[in-house]
Formats: C-alpha cells, structure tokens, sequence
C-alpha cells in the first residue's frame, strides 16, 4: 500500500525565514503527491500536486515543492515564513488513477516574531 | 459557490446513543470521502463513494459504523451504538473523479462520546 512519511511532527521557525517540511513516499511506482493545509477549526485545503508534469511544482501562498524520485521526495517549501502559515501540513499519496488519497501524520508550523 | 457542509459542527453524546452526521457535497462533484481525525491515528479514510455507490469501506473501524449517499447532494456516517473510542473529528470531502487527488472538505464534525 502506498504511504508516507512525514520528518517531525513540529517545525518551527521565525518570520521572514526558510520553511522546509519533509515528506517520503514509499513506491515502487511515482505516484501522485500532494501537499494540503490545515488552519485551526477548519478542513484540509489543497495546497499543491504533483502529478507526472513538472518536478516542480508551485502552490498556493507562495509554497512549492519539488518531486525527487532518487530520493522518493516530495518536500515543501517556502522562501520567507508569514506569521499566518502557522498551521498543520500534511503530504498525501495517491496512485495513478485513484481517488483515494493516503495522508501522512501532519507536521504542525508555528511561526515566531 | 458553496463548499462542502457538514452537520452538526459539534456533537456530544453519551456512550450507547446513536450519533448521525451529515455531508453535503459540492454540487458537480462524483466522488465523497468520509475521513475521521484523531491525534494518535491520524487522518483515516473510512469510506469513499462514486457516483453514489460505496467503492471502498475498508477503513470502516467495524459494524457499528454504516455510512449511505442516497443521492448526489447527501451523504450521512452513522454510529451505533457509539463508544468514547469514536470521539474524533469526522470529515466528508468531495471531488471530481477525473480530477484525481483534488478533494475539498468540510469544516468537520467534532464528535465526543462521553
């Protein structure tokens, strides 16, 4: 089955720095990868896919991340830290052609002044 | 256009009771998903539906939860009888099949079974 792995459970950084946050995916095949937010109270909301196209990929909110199938990565990142990206991240896989989405655990971004 | 709407936001019960929750897709979509929210398992997919038709229910916890799509517009999860080890929140997403991977979701439904 797929999966993946998120690399700490808490990131925290100050405003106006680098945000990197880890994701892993296990499989045999790329597969399709995703990244979602989610502020407090709310639902999960899209944040970028990767989807065979570009290894690149741009988002929302001034996040990318880029696809690196020798490493089976798919980090997120984004040059300067807001105080409002404060929230929780979670990568997600899904296989070609399916609808189902698998979630990794989250990692929750706390941003400092 | 409006999101996905879930019911009742908050919902707390005694063990044993019944709890029912309630999803409204976004209007066009064919696909809805039930997951559940807890901090020791994570995000959970329970049940996914296409076109109305249950697909998937593997991540049904076990029989006392049942979930239905009568139509296009209304989904609802049901427990019963429900136990504190089903207090979590329970999202419902919607897509577009052909759209693979590019769900929207509710606001959730906090459940607490006391």
């Amino acid at each position: 089955a797929q999966s993946v792995t998120q690399l700490g459970s808490h990131v925290s950084v100050s405003e106006g720095a680098l945000v990197l946050l880890r994701c892993n995916y296990s499989s045999s095949v790329p597969p399709y990868l995703f990244w979602y937010v989610q502020y407090p109270n709310q639902g999960l909301q899209l944040l970028l896919k990767y989807t065979s196209a570009a290894t690149l990929v741009k988002g929302i909110n001034g996040f990318e991340a880029e696809f690196k199938k020798s490493e089976t990565s798919f980090h997120l990142t984004k040059p300067s830290a807001h105080m409002s990206d404060a929230a929780e991240y979670f990568c997600a896989v899904s296989d070609v052609g399916y609808s189902t989405l698998t979630f990794g655990k989250g990692t929750m971004l706390l941003v400092s002044p | 256009d409006a999101g996905v709407i879930q019911s009742p936001r908050h919902e707390v019960t005694e063990m044993g009771q019944e709890v029912t929750l309630r999803c409204k897709p976004i209007s066009g979509h064919n696909s809805l998903f039930w997951y559940r929210q807890t901090m020791m398992r994570g995000l959970e997919l329970l049940i996914y539906f296409n076109n109305n038709v249950p697909i998937d229910d593997s991540g049904m916890p076990e029989d006392r939860f049942s979930a239905k799509m009568p139509n296009a517009s209304f989904s609802t999860l049901k427990i019963q009888p429900s136990e504190p080890r089903d207090s979590a929140v329970y999202f419902c997403a919607s897509s577009r099949t052909e759209v693979t991977g590019e769900l929207f979701f509710g606001e959730g439904s906090r459940l607490t079974v006391l």
